[in-house]
């Protein structure tokens, strides 16, 4: 039973465009919801976090929006850069180590 | 600025052969997991380590075992390796359960033949 499930699974930018992936999830005892950024061959890294407490948290050219009643969170990428070009995976959980995650979107930005 | 660091980085095993994945962190902190990372899957959690000494189940931990003897290492061990634990694997730290930022390794890439 997938308890993340994250969508698209492949998007393509041209650059200075707007990148959005989107997430949802069905526990609502989850109280923390990350988005990692994970480059070919490396581990991922988180990009930004936000608690169920805030409807937005904003930080340089990535946000998160939440919305808590329709279980849904969204990643928006501002002025997206070929540099951005990654998989990125939404995760929701009691905490950063026991978050389940969502399947990943691979985002490719065109010069 | 080391970080999390996993060895090895590739791994060829036979079927029913077994290994151990080294992970060590040298930020202190108390909590480490490791996970694995499928073709088109997000990281699933096998097990953590909430201290020195302790260790817990994640979400699929069978066919795996892992220790915490020191507070800077956690090993994951595969007693007898099956193909379908081909995978890349993730070692990840953080200094706080809840709030705490999770950093990982680069990966280990073990391919079971």
């Amino acid at each position: 039973q997938q308890q993340v499930k994250q969508s698209p699974q492949s998007l393509i930018v041209q650059k200075g465009g707007i990148s959005i992936i989107n997430c949802a999830y069905e526990n609502t005892a989850f109280d923390y919801f990350p988005w990692y950024q994970q480059f070919p061959g490396k581990g991922p890294a988180l990009l930004i976090a936000i608690r169920p407490d805030v409807s937005e948290k904003k930080e340089g050219r990535f946000t998160i929006s939440f919305n808590k009643s329709a279980k849904q969170f969204s990643l928006h990428i501002m002025d997206s850069q070929p540099g951005d070009s990654a998989t990125y995976f939404c995760a929701a959980g009691p905490s950063a180590g026991k978050s389940t995650f969502g399947d990943g979107t691979t985002l490719t930005v065109k010069p | 600025n080391a970080g999390v660091t996993q060895t090895p980085k590739f791994r060829v095993l036979k079927t029913g052969q077994s290994m151990t994945l080294l992970c060590a962190q040298d930020m202190n902190h108390e909590y480490m997991y490791w996970y694995r990372q499928d073709p088109g899957m997000g990281l699933r959690l096998i097990h953590y380590s909430v201290g020195e000494g302790t260790t817990a189940k994640g979400e699929v931990p069978d066919g795996y075992n892992v220790s915490r003897l020191k507070k800077q290492n956690f090993l994951l061990g595969l007693e007898s390796a099956a193909p379908s634990q081909t995978s890349v694997y993730f070692c990840a730290s953080s200094l706080l359960a809840n709030t705490g930022e999770l950093f990982f390794g680069e990966g280990s890439r073990l391919t079971v033949l």
